[in-house]
């Protein structure tokens, strides 16, 4: 399996735009990059996924390199709510949610 | 549908006690598994499910550790003679493997053993 480097802690101010970064040199061409975030007490909450081309939903975007071997989580207009971890995770069709999550990225948002 | 439910949330436990966990997945998910965190680390994989077959296990699924799944819908989780080091959050998520995509997770159940 591919392995994930996250910074363990970033901070945001309230409103503007949070940037996770996610390196996965070892990528391999099959291997999607998902995106979860974990608030405290709960369980982790699925935010997006992409294979190679720059994928958007509501919650988030996810901008991928082009040799795919890092990404870049990206909340537009960062909230309180936001404050969670962030794991970033590269999963195949075949081996998805069977790996274990990594340590994830602490997002604090401030006022 | 609620999305995935665990029960209990909490389970304070003596040790050398047996505690069983249950989860009730999506219902029309085919794809169910159990995963244990720590405080401060991500979750780990421990088993999984397709319909009611075990397909995988971890290694970190000590013998201690037994996982059902009797008729493809909910899933029990037993520990038998528990440590103190089987103090985590115990999590489950379920999919319906149709396409990549999120797996939606349950809130856990937090056992404490003491």
């Amino acid at each position: 399996d591919a392995k994930t480097t996250q910074p363990p802690s970033m901070d945001c101010a309230e409103g503007r735009a949070a940037n996770l970064p996610c390196n996965h040199s070892t990528i391999s061409g099959n291997e999607y990059v998902y995106w979860y975030r974990q608030i405290h007490s709960q369980g982790p909450q699925y935010i997006i996924h992409g294979l190679k081309n720059n994928e958007t939903n509501e919650m988030a975007s996810l901008i991928i390199t082009e040799d795919r071997k890092s990404s870049t989580l990206i909340l537009p207009h960062a909230t309180l709510r936001d404050t969670a971890v962030y794991y970033c995770i590269v999963w195949t069709n075949t081996n998805a949610g069977k790996s274990t999550f990594g340590d994830g990225t602490t997002l604090t948002v401030k006022p | 549908d609620t999305g995935v439910s665990q029960n209990p949330r909490h389970k304070i436990t003596k040790r050398g006690q047996n505690v069983t966990f249950r989860c009730d997945p999506i219902s029309e998910h085919n794809r169910l598994y159990w995963y244990r965190q720590t405080l401060g680390q991500g979750p780990e994989f421990l088993t999984y499910f397709q319909n009611e077959a075990q397909l995988e296990k971890s290694r970190l699924l000590s013998d201690r550790f037994s996982a059902e799944r009797p008729k493809g819908s909910f899933s029990t989780l037993e520990i038998q003679r528990t440590e103190q080091g089987d103090s985590a959050m115990y999590l489950c998520a379920s999919s319906s493997g149709q396409a990549p995509g999120g797996y939606t997770f349950g809130s856990g159940t937090r056992l404490t053993v003491v």
